[in-house]
């Protein structure tokens, strides 16, 4: 089974503080991601990396910045933490190696981030 | 407008009921999938489906590619179905996914 690990589920921060949020994939993915949930709007794109070192934008990626030294491990920064960054994260990854084939995307637990 | 719309938002029954979740969306699609959050903040995808109909267990999900609709039916309902159910499409034109706000299901013992 694939495993997607984030490195918190609850995090308390501080407003000005640069926050790291860490997601490890076990399984050789190509493509990971990172989504921002909030009540009645769904899940957010911030980030995406379809291969090491490659990031795009997604839609609301403002405030945060992404790292992808390495295949398994893609990273989310919040350079300088606000309130309005308080929310659920989610990191997934994919196989998709084909631009336009279909692989289900998996899923971390979440982090579950307040900002005080 | 929304790209993809969920209906309806919040959904309470009793065990044992037959469950419909509706999903529309306007843009063109490669593929459509179904995820289930549970409380605590988990996702799985339960199908990603680009034509016709798939069934899992209880689960069955359709999809009409010309009226853009797709609906994720539970049979036998059971209070452990309880969750957030998401529609999300892939666009045809690019990696990304675009989400639907949710569905929130209730199954009452």
């Amino acid at each position: 089974d694939v495993k997607v690990t984030q490195s918190s589920r609850y995090l308390v921060k501080r407003t000005g503080e640069k926050v790291f949020l860490e997601c490890v994939q076990d399984m050789d993915h190509e493509n990971m991601f990172w989504y921002r949930q909030d009540p009645g709007l769904g899940l957010r794109l911030i980030y995406f990396s379809y291969d090491v070192k490659m990031k795009e934008k997604g839609d609301i990626p403002e405030g945060y910045s992404v790292s992808r030294e390495k295949k398994e491990r893609f990273s989310l920064i919040l350079e300088s933490a606000s309130t309005n960054q308080t929310s659920m994260y989610l990191c997934a990854s994919t196989r998709d190696t084909i631009f336009g084939s279909n692989q289900p995307q998996h899923f971390g637990d979440g982090t579950r981030l307040s900002i005080l | 407008k929304n790209e993809v719309e969920q209906s309806p938002q919040n959904l309470t029954a009793q065990e044992g009921e037959f469950i419909t979740i509706n999903c529309s969306y306007s843009v063109g699609i490669s593929a459509l999938h179904w995820l289930q959050q549970h409380p605590g903040g988990g996702i799985v995808s339960l199908f990603m489906l680009s034509s016709g109909k798939k069934k899992h267990g209880r689960l069955i999900a359709t999809i009409n590619i010309q009226e853009k609709h797709s609906s994720l039916h539970i049979t036998a309902s059971h209070p452990r179905d309880s969750a957030v159910y998401i529609c999300a499409v892939r666009r045809d034109s690019n990696y990304q996914l675009i989400w639907g706000a949710g569905t929130k299901l209730i199954i009452k013992p």
